[in-house]
Formats: C-alpha cells, structure tokens, sequence
C-alpha cells in the first residue's frame, strides 16, 4: 500500500532563518507531487506540483521554492522565511496513469510558525 | 476551473442525513465535480466525484442536477467523525501537464451534534 511521509510535523522558526520541509512517498512509482498551504482558518492554496524528477510548476509567485531530486521525494524550501510564511503545509501525491483524473492523497502535514 | 460556491456552516444530528449544496452555475460540459473533507489538522480525504450521473461509494452519494449547475454530496447517517470542512471542487477530468491539481475553496464547515 501506498503512505505519505512529512516530516516535521511542526517547526518554529525566526523571521528571516531557512526552511526545508520533505515529503516522501511509498509504494508507488512516477506519482504527481504537490504542496499546498493552508493558512489559519483559510482553504488550501496550491503551490507547486510536479508531474516528474526535476519538473516543478508554481502556482503562485512566493518567498518558497521546491524542488523534486528523486522520484519520490518532494522539499519545500526557503532562503529567508517572513512572518506570512506560516501555516499548514501540506504535500500530496496522485497517480499519473493514463488520462483519467486520480484522487490525491495528502500527508500529515507540517505546522510551521514563524515568529 | 469553475468557481463553486458553498455555504459557510451546517449543522446536522448524529444519525441524520446531511445534505451538503454546492453551486457551480459556470461549469463547461469537461468539468467534474469533486468533494473532499478535511477533519480538523489533518490533510484531506478524497470522497467522491462525479461528471453528470449521480455516484454513489460507500462513504457518500453525489446528486448532480440536470444542467450541472449545482450538486449535493449526502452522507446519509452522519456520525461525529463526519464533523469536518467539506470542500465542492471542479475542474477538468483529464490529467494532462497539470497533473491532478485541484484548487480548493473556503468548504462548508459541518458540525454533527449528538
């Protein structure tokens, strides 16, 4: 079966420090990746997905980057976080077979708090 | 992708039906209708979908209206553990560059009350 790993589960970090958050996925192969936000009381907003190894879309334009080094594994990354930066952060895998639409699958999440 | 739009709030007792409404009067004839809910810090959960014909799975049921414009997704005996923020999404059902991304609104909080 496949599961969806994110780690850390919660990060307090300073204004201005980096931020690298991983997502991993098991027990599939070449799935769609993406992170999503969630603010306080707010709905998700996509921010990256990636269809492949080294292929990244963002959604919007950010103080965060992501990049996907193996087929399974998905960072989230900033150079100098802000206080806007945190929130709910959550990864999600799909399956990329055929045409048809699959369902995504969304990790545990990480609570990151920016002070 | 098509704007929905859904209340902010229901209630429902514990056994009852709850019938969730979702408004998508700009859906294209491609589009799905997608639900997911998320429970309280947790990430969502996939429920159900559907094109035009009403679905059913073994979570919910998934009522679309004739001219597409509106649906409504029935957990047919709610429970506490049903208590979550159900999000109406739709969008194109083919994956293509974009993969399966969804945008998501603000959701319909339901509370189920014993």
């Amino acid at each position: 079966s496949q599961t969806i790993h994110q780690w850390p589960a919660t990060l307090v970090q300073p204004v201005g420090s980096p931020l690298s958050l991983e997502c991993t996925v098991e027990g599939t192969s070449n799935p769609n990746l993406y992170w999503y936000r969630q603010a306080a009381g707010r709905g998700l907003q996509l921010l990256f997905y990636s269809v492949g190894i080294g292929q990244i879309s963002s959604e919007v334009p950010q103080n965060l980057s992501a990049s996907r080094p193996q087929d399974r594994q998905f960072i989230l990354s900033s150079k100098k976080l802000l206080l806007s930066d945190s929130g709910f952060y959550l990864c999600a895998w799909s399956g990329a077979s055929g045409g048809a639409y699959n369902e995504q699958f969304f990790g545990p999440g990480t609570r990151l708090t920016v002070l | 992708d098509a704007k929905t739009t859904q209340p902010t709030s229901m209630d429902c007792a514990e056994g009852r039906a709850a019938n969730l409404p979702c408004n998508h009067s700009t859906i294209s004839g491609n589009e799905y209708v997608y639900w997911y809910r998320q429970i309280h810090s947790q990430g969502p959960q996939y429920i159900i979908h559907g094109l035009k014909n009403n679905e059913t799975n073994e979570m919910a049921s998934l009522i679309i209206t004739e001219d597409r414009k509106s649906s409504t997704l029935i957990l047919p005996h709610a429970t506490l553990r049903d208590t979550a923020v159900y999000y109406c999404i739709v969008r194109v059902g083919s994956v293509g560059t974009s993969g399966s991304r969804l945008t998501f609104g603000e959701g319909t909080q339901l509370t189920v009350n014993p």
